[in-house]
This record gives structure tokens, C-alpha cells and sequence, in this order.
């Protein structure tokens, strides 16, 4: 059963802590990305990662880490630092190398998302 | 920055009805994607049209791309109580980097049964 997962699905935590976001994937993508949602919002970039041990900034990756040790896994940690660290956040991934003849991004597959409320 | 905006913000009809969403953006694009999102749910990705494209179809879903007007717009024919959720458009930037997508704020769709 290929898929991309997100646990846990509930994250709670006081102000102050650093909480980690899991993702893990096993459809063999080379690319993973990490997007935030507010409510009535669209998505917005914090971090992606085209390669294991590589990865680059988004829109929004103040207050965020990540890692890309293996290519299955692309952790996101919500430090102390980001102000507004309530939200819901989804991790994709998506192939990288394009087919013979095409050009630009692929379609991008999500997983289930991982709502975090900090109080 | 928001590259793609959708118009309108939601759209409430009755099942059977056509829905149609249209997405406008700023700047050249190699492509632009549709995406569906059941409500606290992660995306769905719906139907990818290149700029070299004007029209696409893919079941009751029809796209089209004006790049001269820089706008696409979604029509979902017969629709359903399930096609219930939120759509959003998607764009990558020619000039960026290929594999960033940014997403507009979305049309929230409601079919009444």
C-alpha cells in the first residue's frame, strides 16, 4: 500500500517547546515538501528537499528545521522561535526528474496532514 | 506571495448543477495544476495543464488555460454531493525554481443534494 504518511494526526503542545512533525513516504520520490495552511487559506512553503542530505528554505521557513537523512523520511521541527506555530501542515512529495519532453513541476502527492495547536 | 488567486471564494448549487472556479495569476508559468482538499484532509491532485495547453478534460472535470490572460478556469459537470471540498490552483513559476508549486487560497465548492 504505497502512500505518503503524516502522524500524528493531533499535536498539542505548551509555547515554548519544539515539537517534530513526522513524514514518511514509499512511493520512491525523490522530492518531499512541507506546507503550512491557516484556515480559509491556501498553502503556503516552508521547506523542500530534492535530495537526501539537501534542502531548501520555502516562503515561510522561520521558526522551522528540517532533515532529510533518508529519502522515505522528511521530519519538520516547529521550534520555539516560529510565532504563530498553530496551524495545519502538510507534508508531499513528488518525483524530480521529468519524463522525456516535459518541463516544469509534477503533480505532488500529500499526505493526510498533522493539526498543531499551541497553547 | 500569492501567485494564484481563485474566484469566487466559494460556490454553493444544487447536485447536477455545473460548478465552475477560475484561478488568475501574476506571472509566466510552465504549468498549473488542480488540486481538491476535503475539509481537514490533505490535497488531492486533480488534472495538470501545460502552458502549452488550452484545454484539458479527465472525467466530468474540463480545464482551460489563457496565458495570454493569465487565468484557467475548472468546471466540474454534474456535480455531485461528494464533490464537496475545497479547490485550489497551483502554479509553478517559469522563472523558478521547477519543482516549487505555489497555491492560490482556494473556491470552497458546496453541492446540495
Amino acid at each position: 500500500d504505497g502512500g505518503i504518511t503524516q502522524s500524528p494526526k493531533y499535536l498539542f503542545r505548551k509555547e515554548g517547546q519544539n515539537v517534530t512533525l513526522s513524514c514518511e513516504q514509499n512511493l520512491n520520490h525523490d522530492a518531499m515538501y512541507w506546507y503550512r495552511q491557516d484556515p480559509g487559506q491556501g498553502l503556503r512553503l516552508i521547506y523542500y528537499s530534492q535530495i537526501v542530505n539537501d534542502f531548501q528554505k520555502g516562503d515561510i521557513a522561520e521558526g522551522y528545521s528540517v532533515s532529510r537523512e533518508k529519502k522515505e523520511s522528511f521530519p519538520l521541527t516547529v521550534t520555539s522561535a516560529q510565532k504563530n506555530p498553530t496551524a495545519f501542515y502538510l507534508c508531499a512529495s513528488s518525483i524530480l526528474h521529468p519524463t522525456s519532453g516535459s518541463s516544469g513541476s509534477y503533480e505532488q502527492y500529500f499526505g493526510p496532514g498533522t493539526r498543531l495547536t499551541v497553547t | 506571495s500569492q501567485q494564484g488567486e481563485e474566484d469566487p471564494q466559494a460556490l454553493s448549487i444544487q447536485e447536477g448543477e455545473n460548478a465552475t472556479m477560475n484561478c488568475s495569476y501574476k506571472t509566466s508559468i510552465n504549468n498549473l495544476q488542480w488540486y481538491r482538499q476535503n475539509s481537514g484532509r490533505g490535497l488531492v491532485h486533480l488534472i495538470l495543464i501545460r502552458s502549452n495547453e488550452r484545454e484539458k478534460h479527465s472525467g466530468r472535470l474540463r480545464v482551460t488555460l489563457d496565458t495570454s490572460k493569465k487565468s484557467s478556469s475548472l468546471l466540474i459537470t454534474a456535480s455531485r454531493a461528494a464533490d464537496t471540498a475545497s479547490y485550489f490552483c497551483a502554479t509553478d513559476e517559469a522563472s523558478g525554481s521547477a519543482r516549487q508549486l505555489t497555491f492560490g487560497s482556494g473556491t470552497q465548492l458546496t453541492v446540495l443534494p
